[in-house]
């Protein structure tokens, strides 16, 4: 199947800054790529959907200007949690879709372990 | 809305054992219903689908029906290997988005 790349995989942030995740569709072009976020022993949770060269959808309760999304191309996408902190330490998955058919299996890239101290 | 319950972890089995992971959904409509795997260090991959009552999904060994009477699609296995110790997911998708089961990680000792 088609590889998504995520880096990096783990990463250790100081509170109060800013920490950006890259999500790469290596082998295809993506035009839809999706932000989850899960907690120990939970759910994957959506957090928003980015679609190529137009701004995210985000899922509600999520702060759209805490966790800044751009997909400025069609193999890369970026999740940048802004002023981070604890409460902010989470795992988080990106995955890609090649067409905007969502019928179209979307596949997932390894994940970022966040940790905010 | 759409939820998924599984069944909670950890699970660990010798090799050779027969696995079950039970799966329950809750939805409206006639949703798809997938099971994905994510090994250690990688990230998830499909690892069966059903997209509608009564079919089986099946994969490397692993089956799974999609049973609309009882709302559940439970995956199943008849001889595992150390080589499917993973963390398994059960997701469904209805008209927007896939929706996940929290994950059950299992252990294959040999």
């Amino acid at each position: 199947g088609a590889v998504v790349s995520q880096h990096p995989s783990r990463v250790i942030c100081k509170s109060g800054t800013s920490v950006k995740i890259e999500c790469r569709s290596l082998d295809f072009q993506a035009t839809t790529m999706f932000w989850y976020r899960q907690f120990p022993k939970q759910s994957l949770m959506l957090m928003a959907t980015s679609n190529e060269g137009s701004k995210a959808t985000y899922e509600q309760g999520v702060e759209k200007d805490k966790f800044l999304i751009n997909h400025a191309s069609l193999t890369l996408s970026t999740l940048t949690v802004t002023s981070a902190h604890p409460e902010d330490s989470s795992f988080y998955i990106c995955s890609a879709r090649m067409r905007e058919d969502m019928n179209t299996e979307a596949f997932f890239g390894q994940g970022t372990r966040l940790t905010v101290v | 809305g759409n939820s998924v319950t599984q069944m909670e972890g950890p699970v660990t089995l010798s090799e050779e054992a027969f696995l079950t992971i039970n799966c329950t959904y809750t939805a409206t409509g006639y949703p798809s219903l997938f099971w994905y795997v994510q090994y250690p260090g990688e990230g998830l991959q499909l690892l069966l689908k059903a997209t509608k009552a009564d079919d089986k999904g099946s994969n490397k060994g692993f089956e799974a029906t999609y049973r609309k009477e009882t709302t559940s699609f439970h995956l199943e296995k008849g001889s595992v290997q150390v080589s499917d110790s993973a963390v398994y997911f059960c997701a469904l998708r209805g008209a927007q988005k896939l929706v996940f089961g929290q994950g059950t990680r299992l252990t294959i000792n040999p």
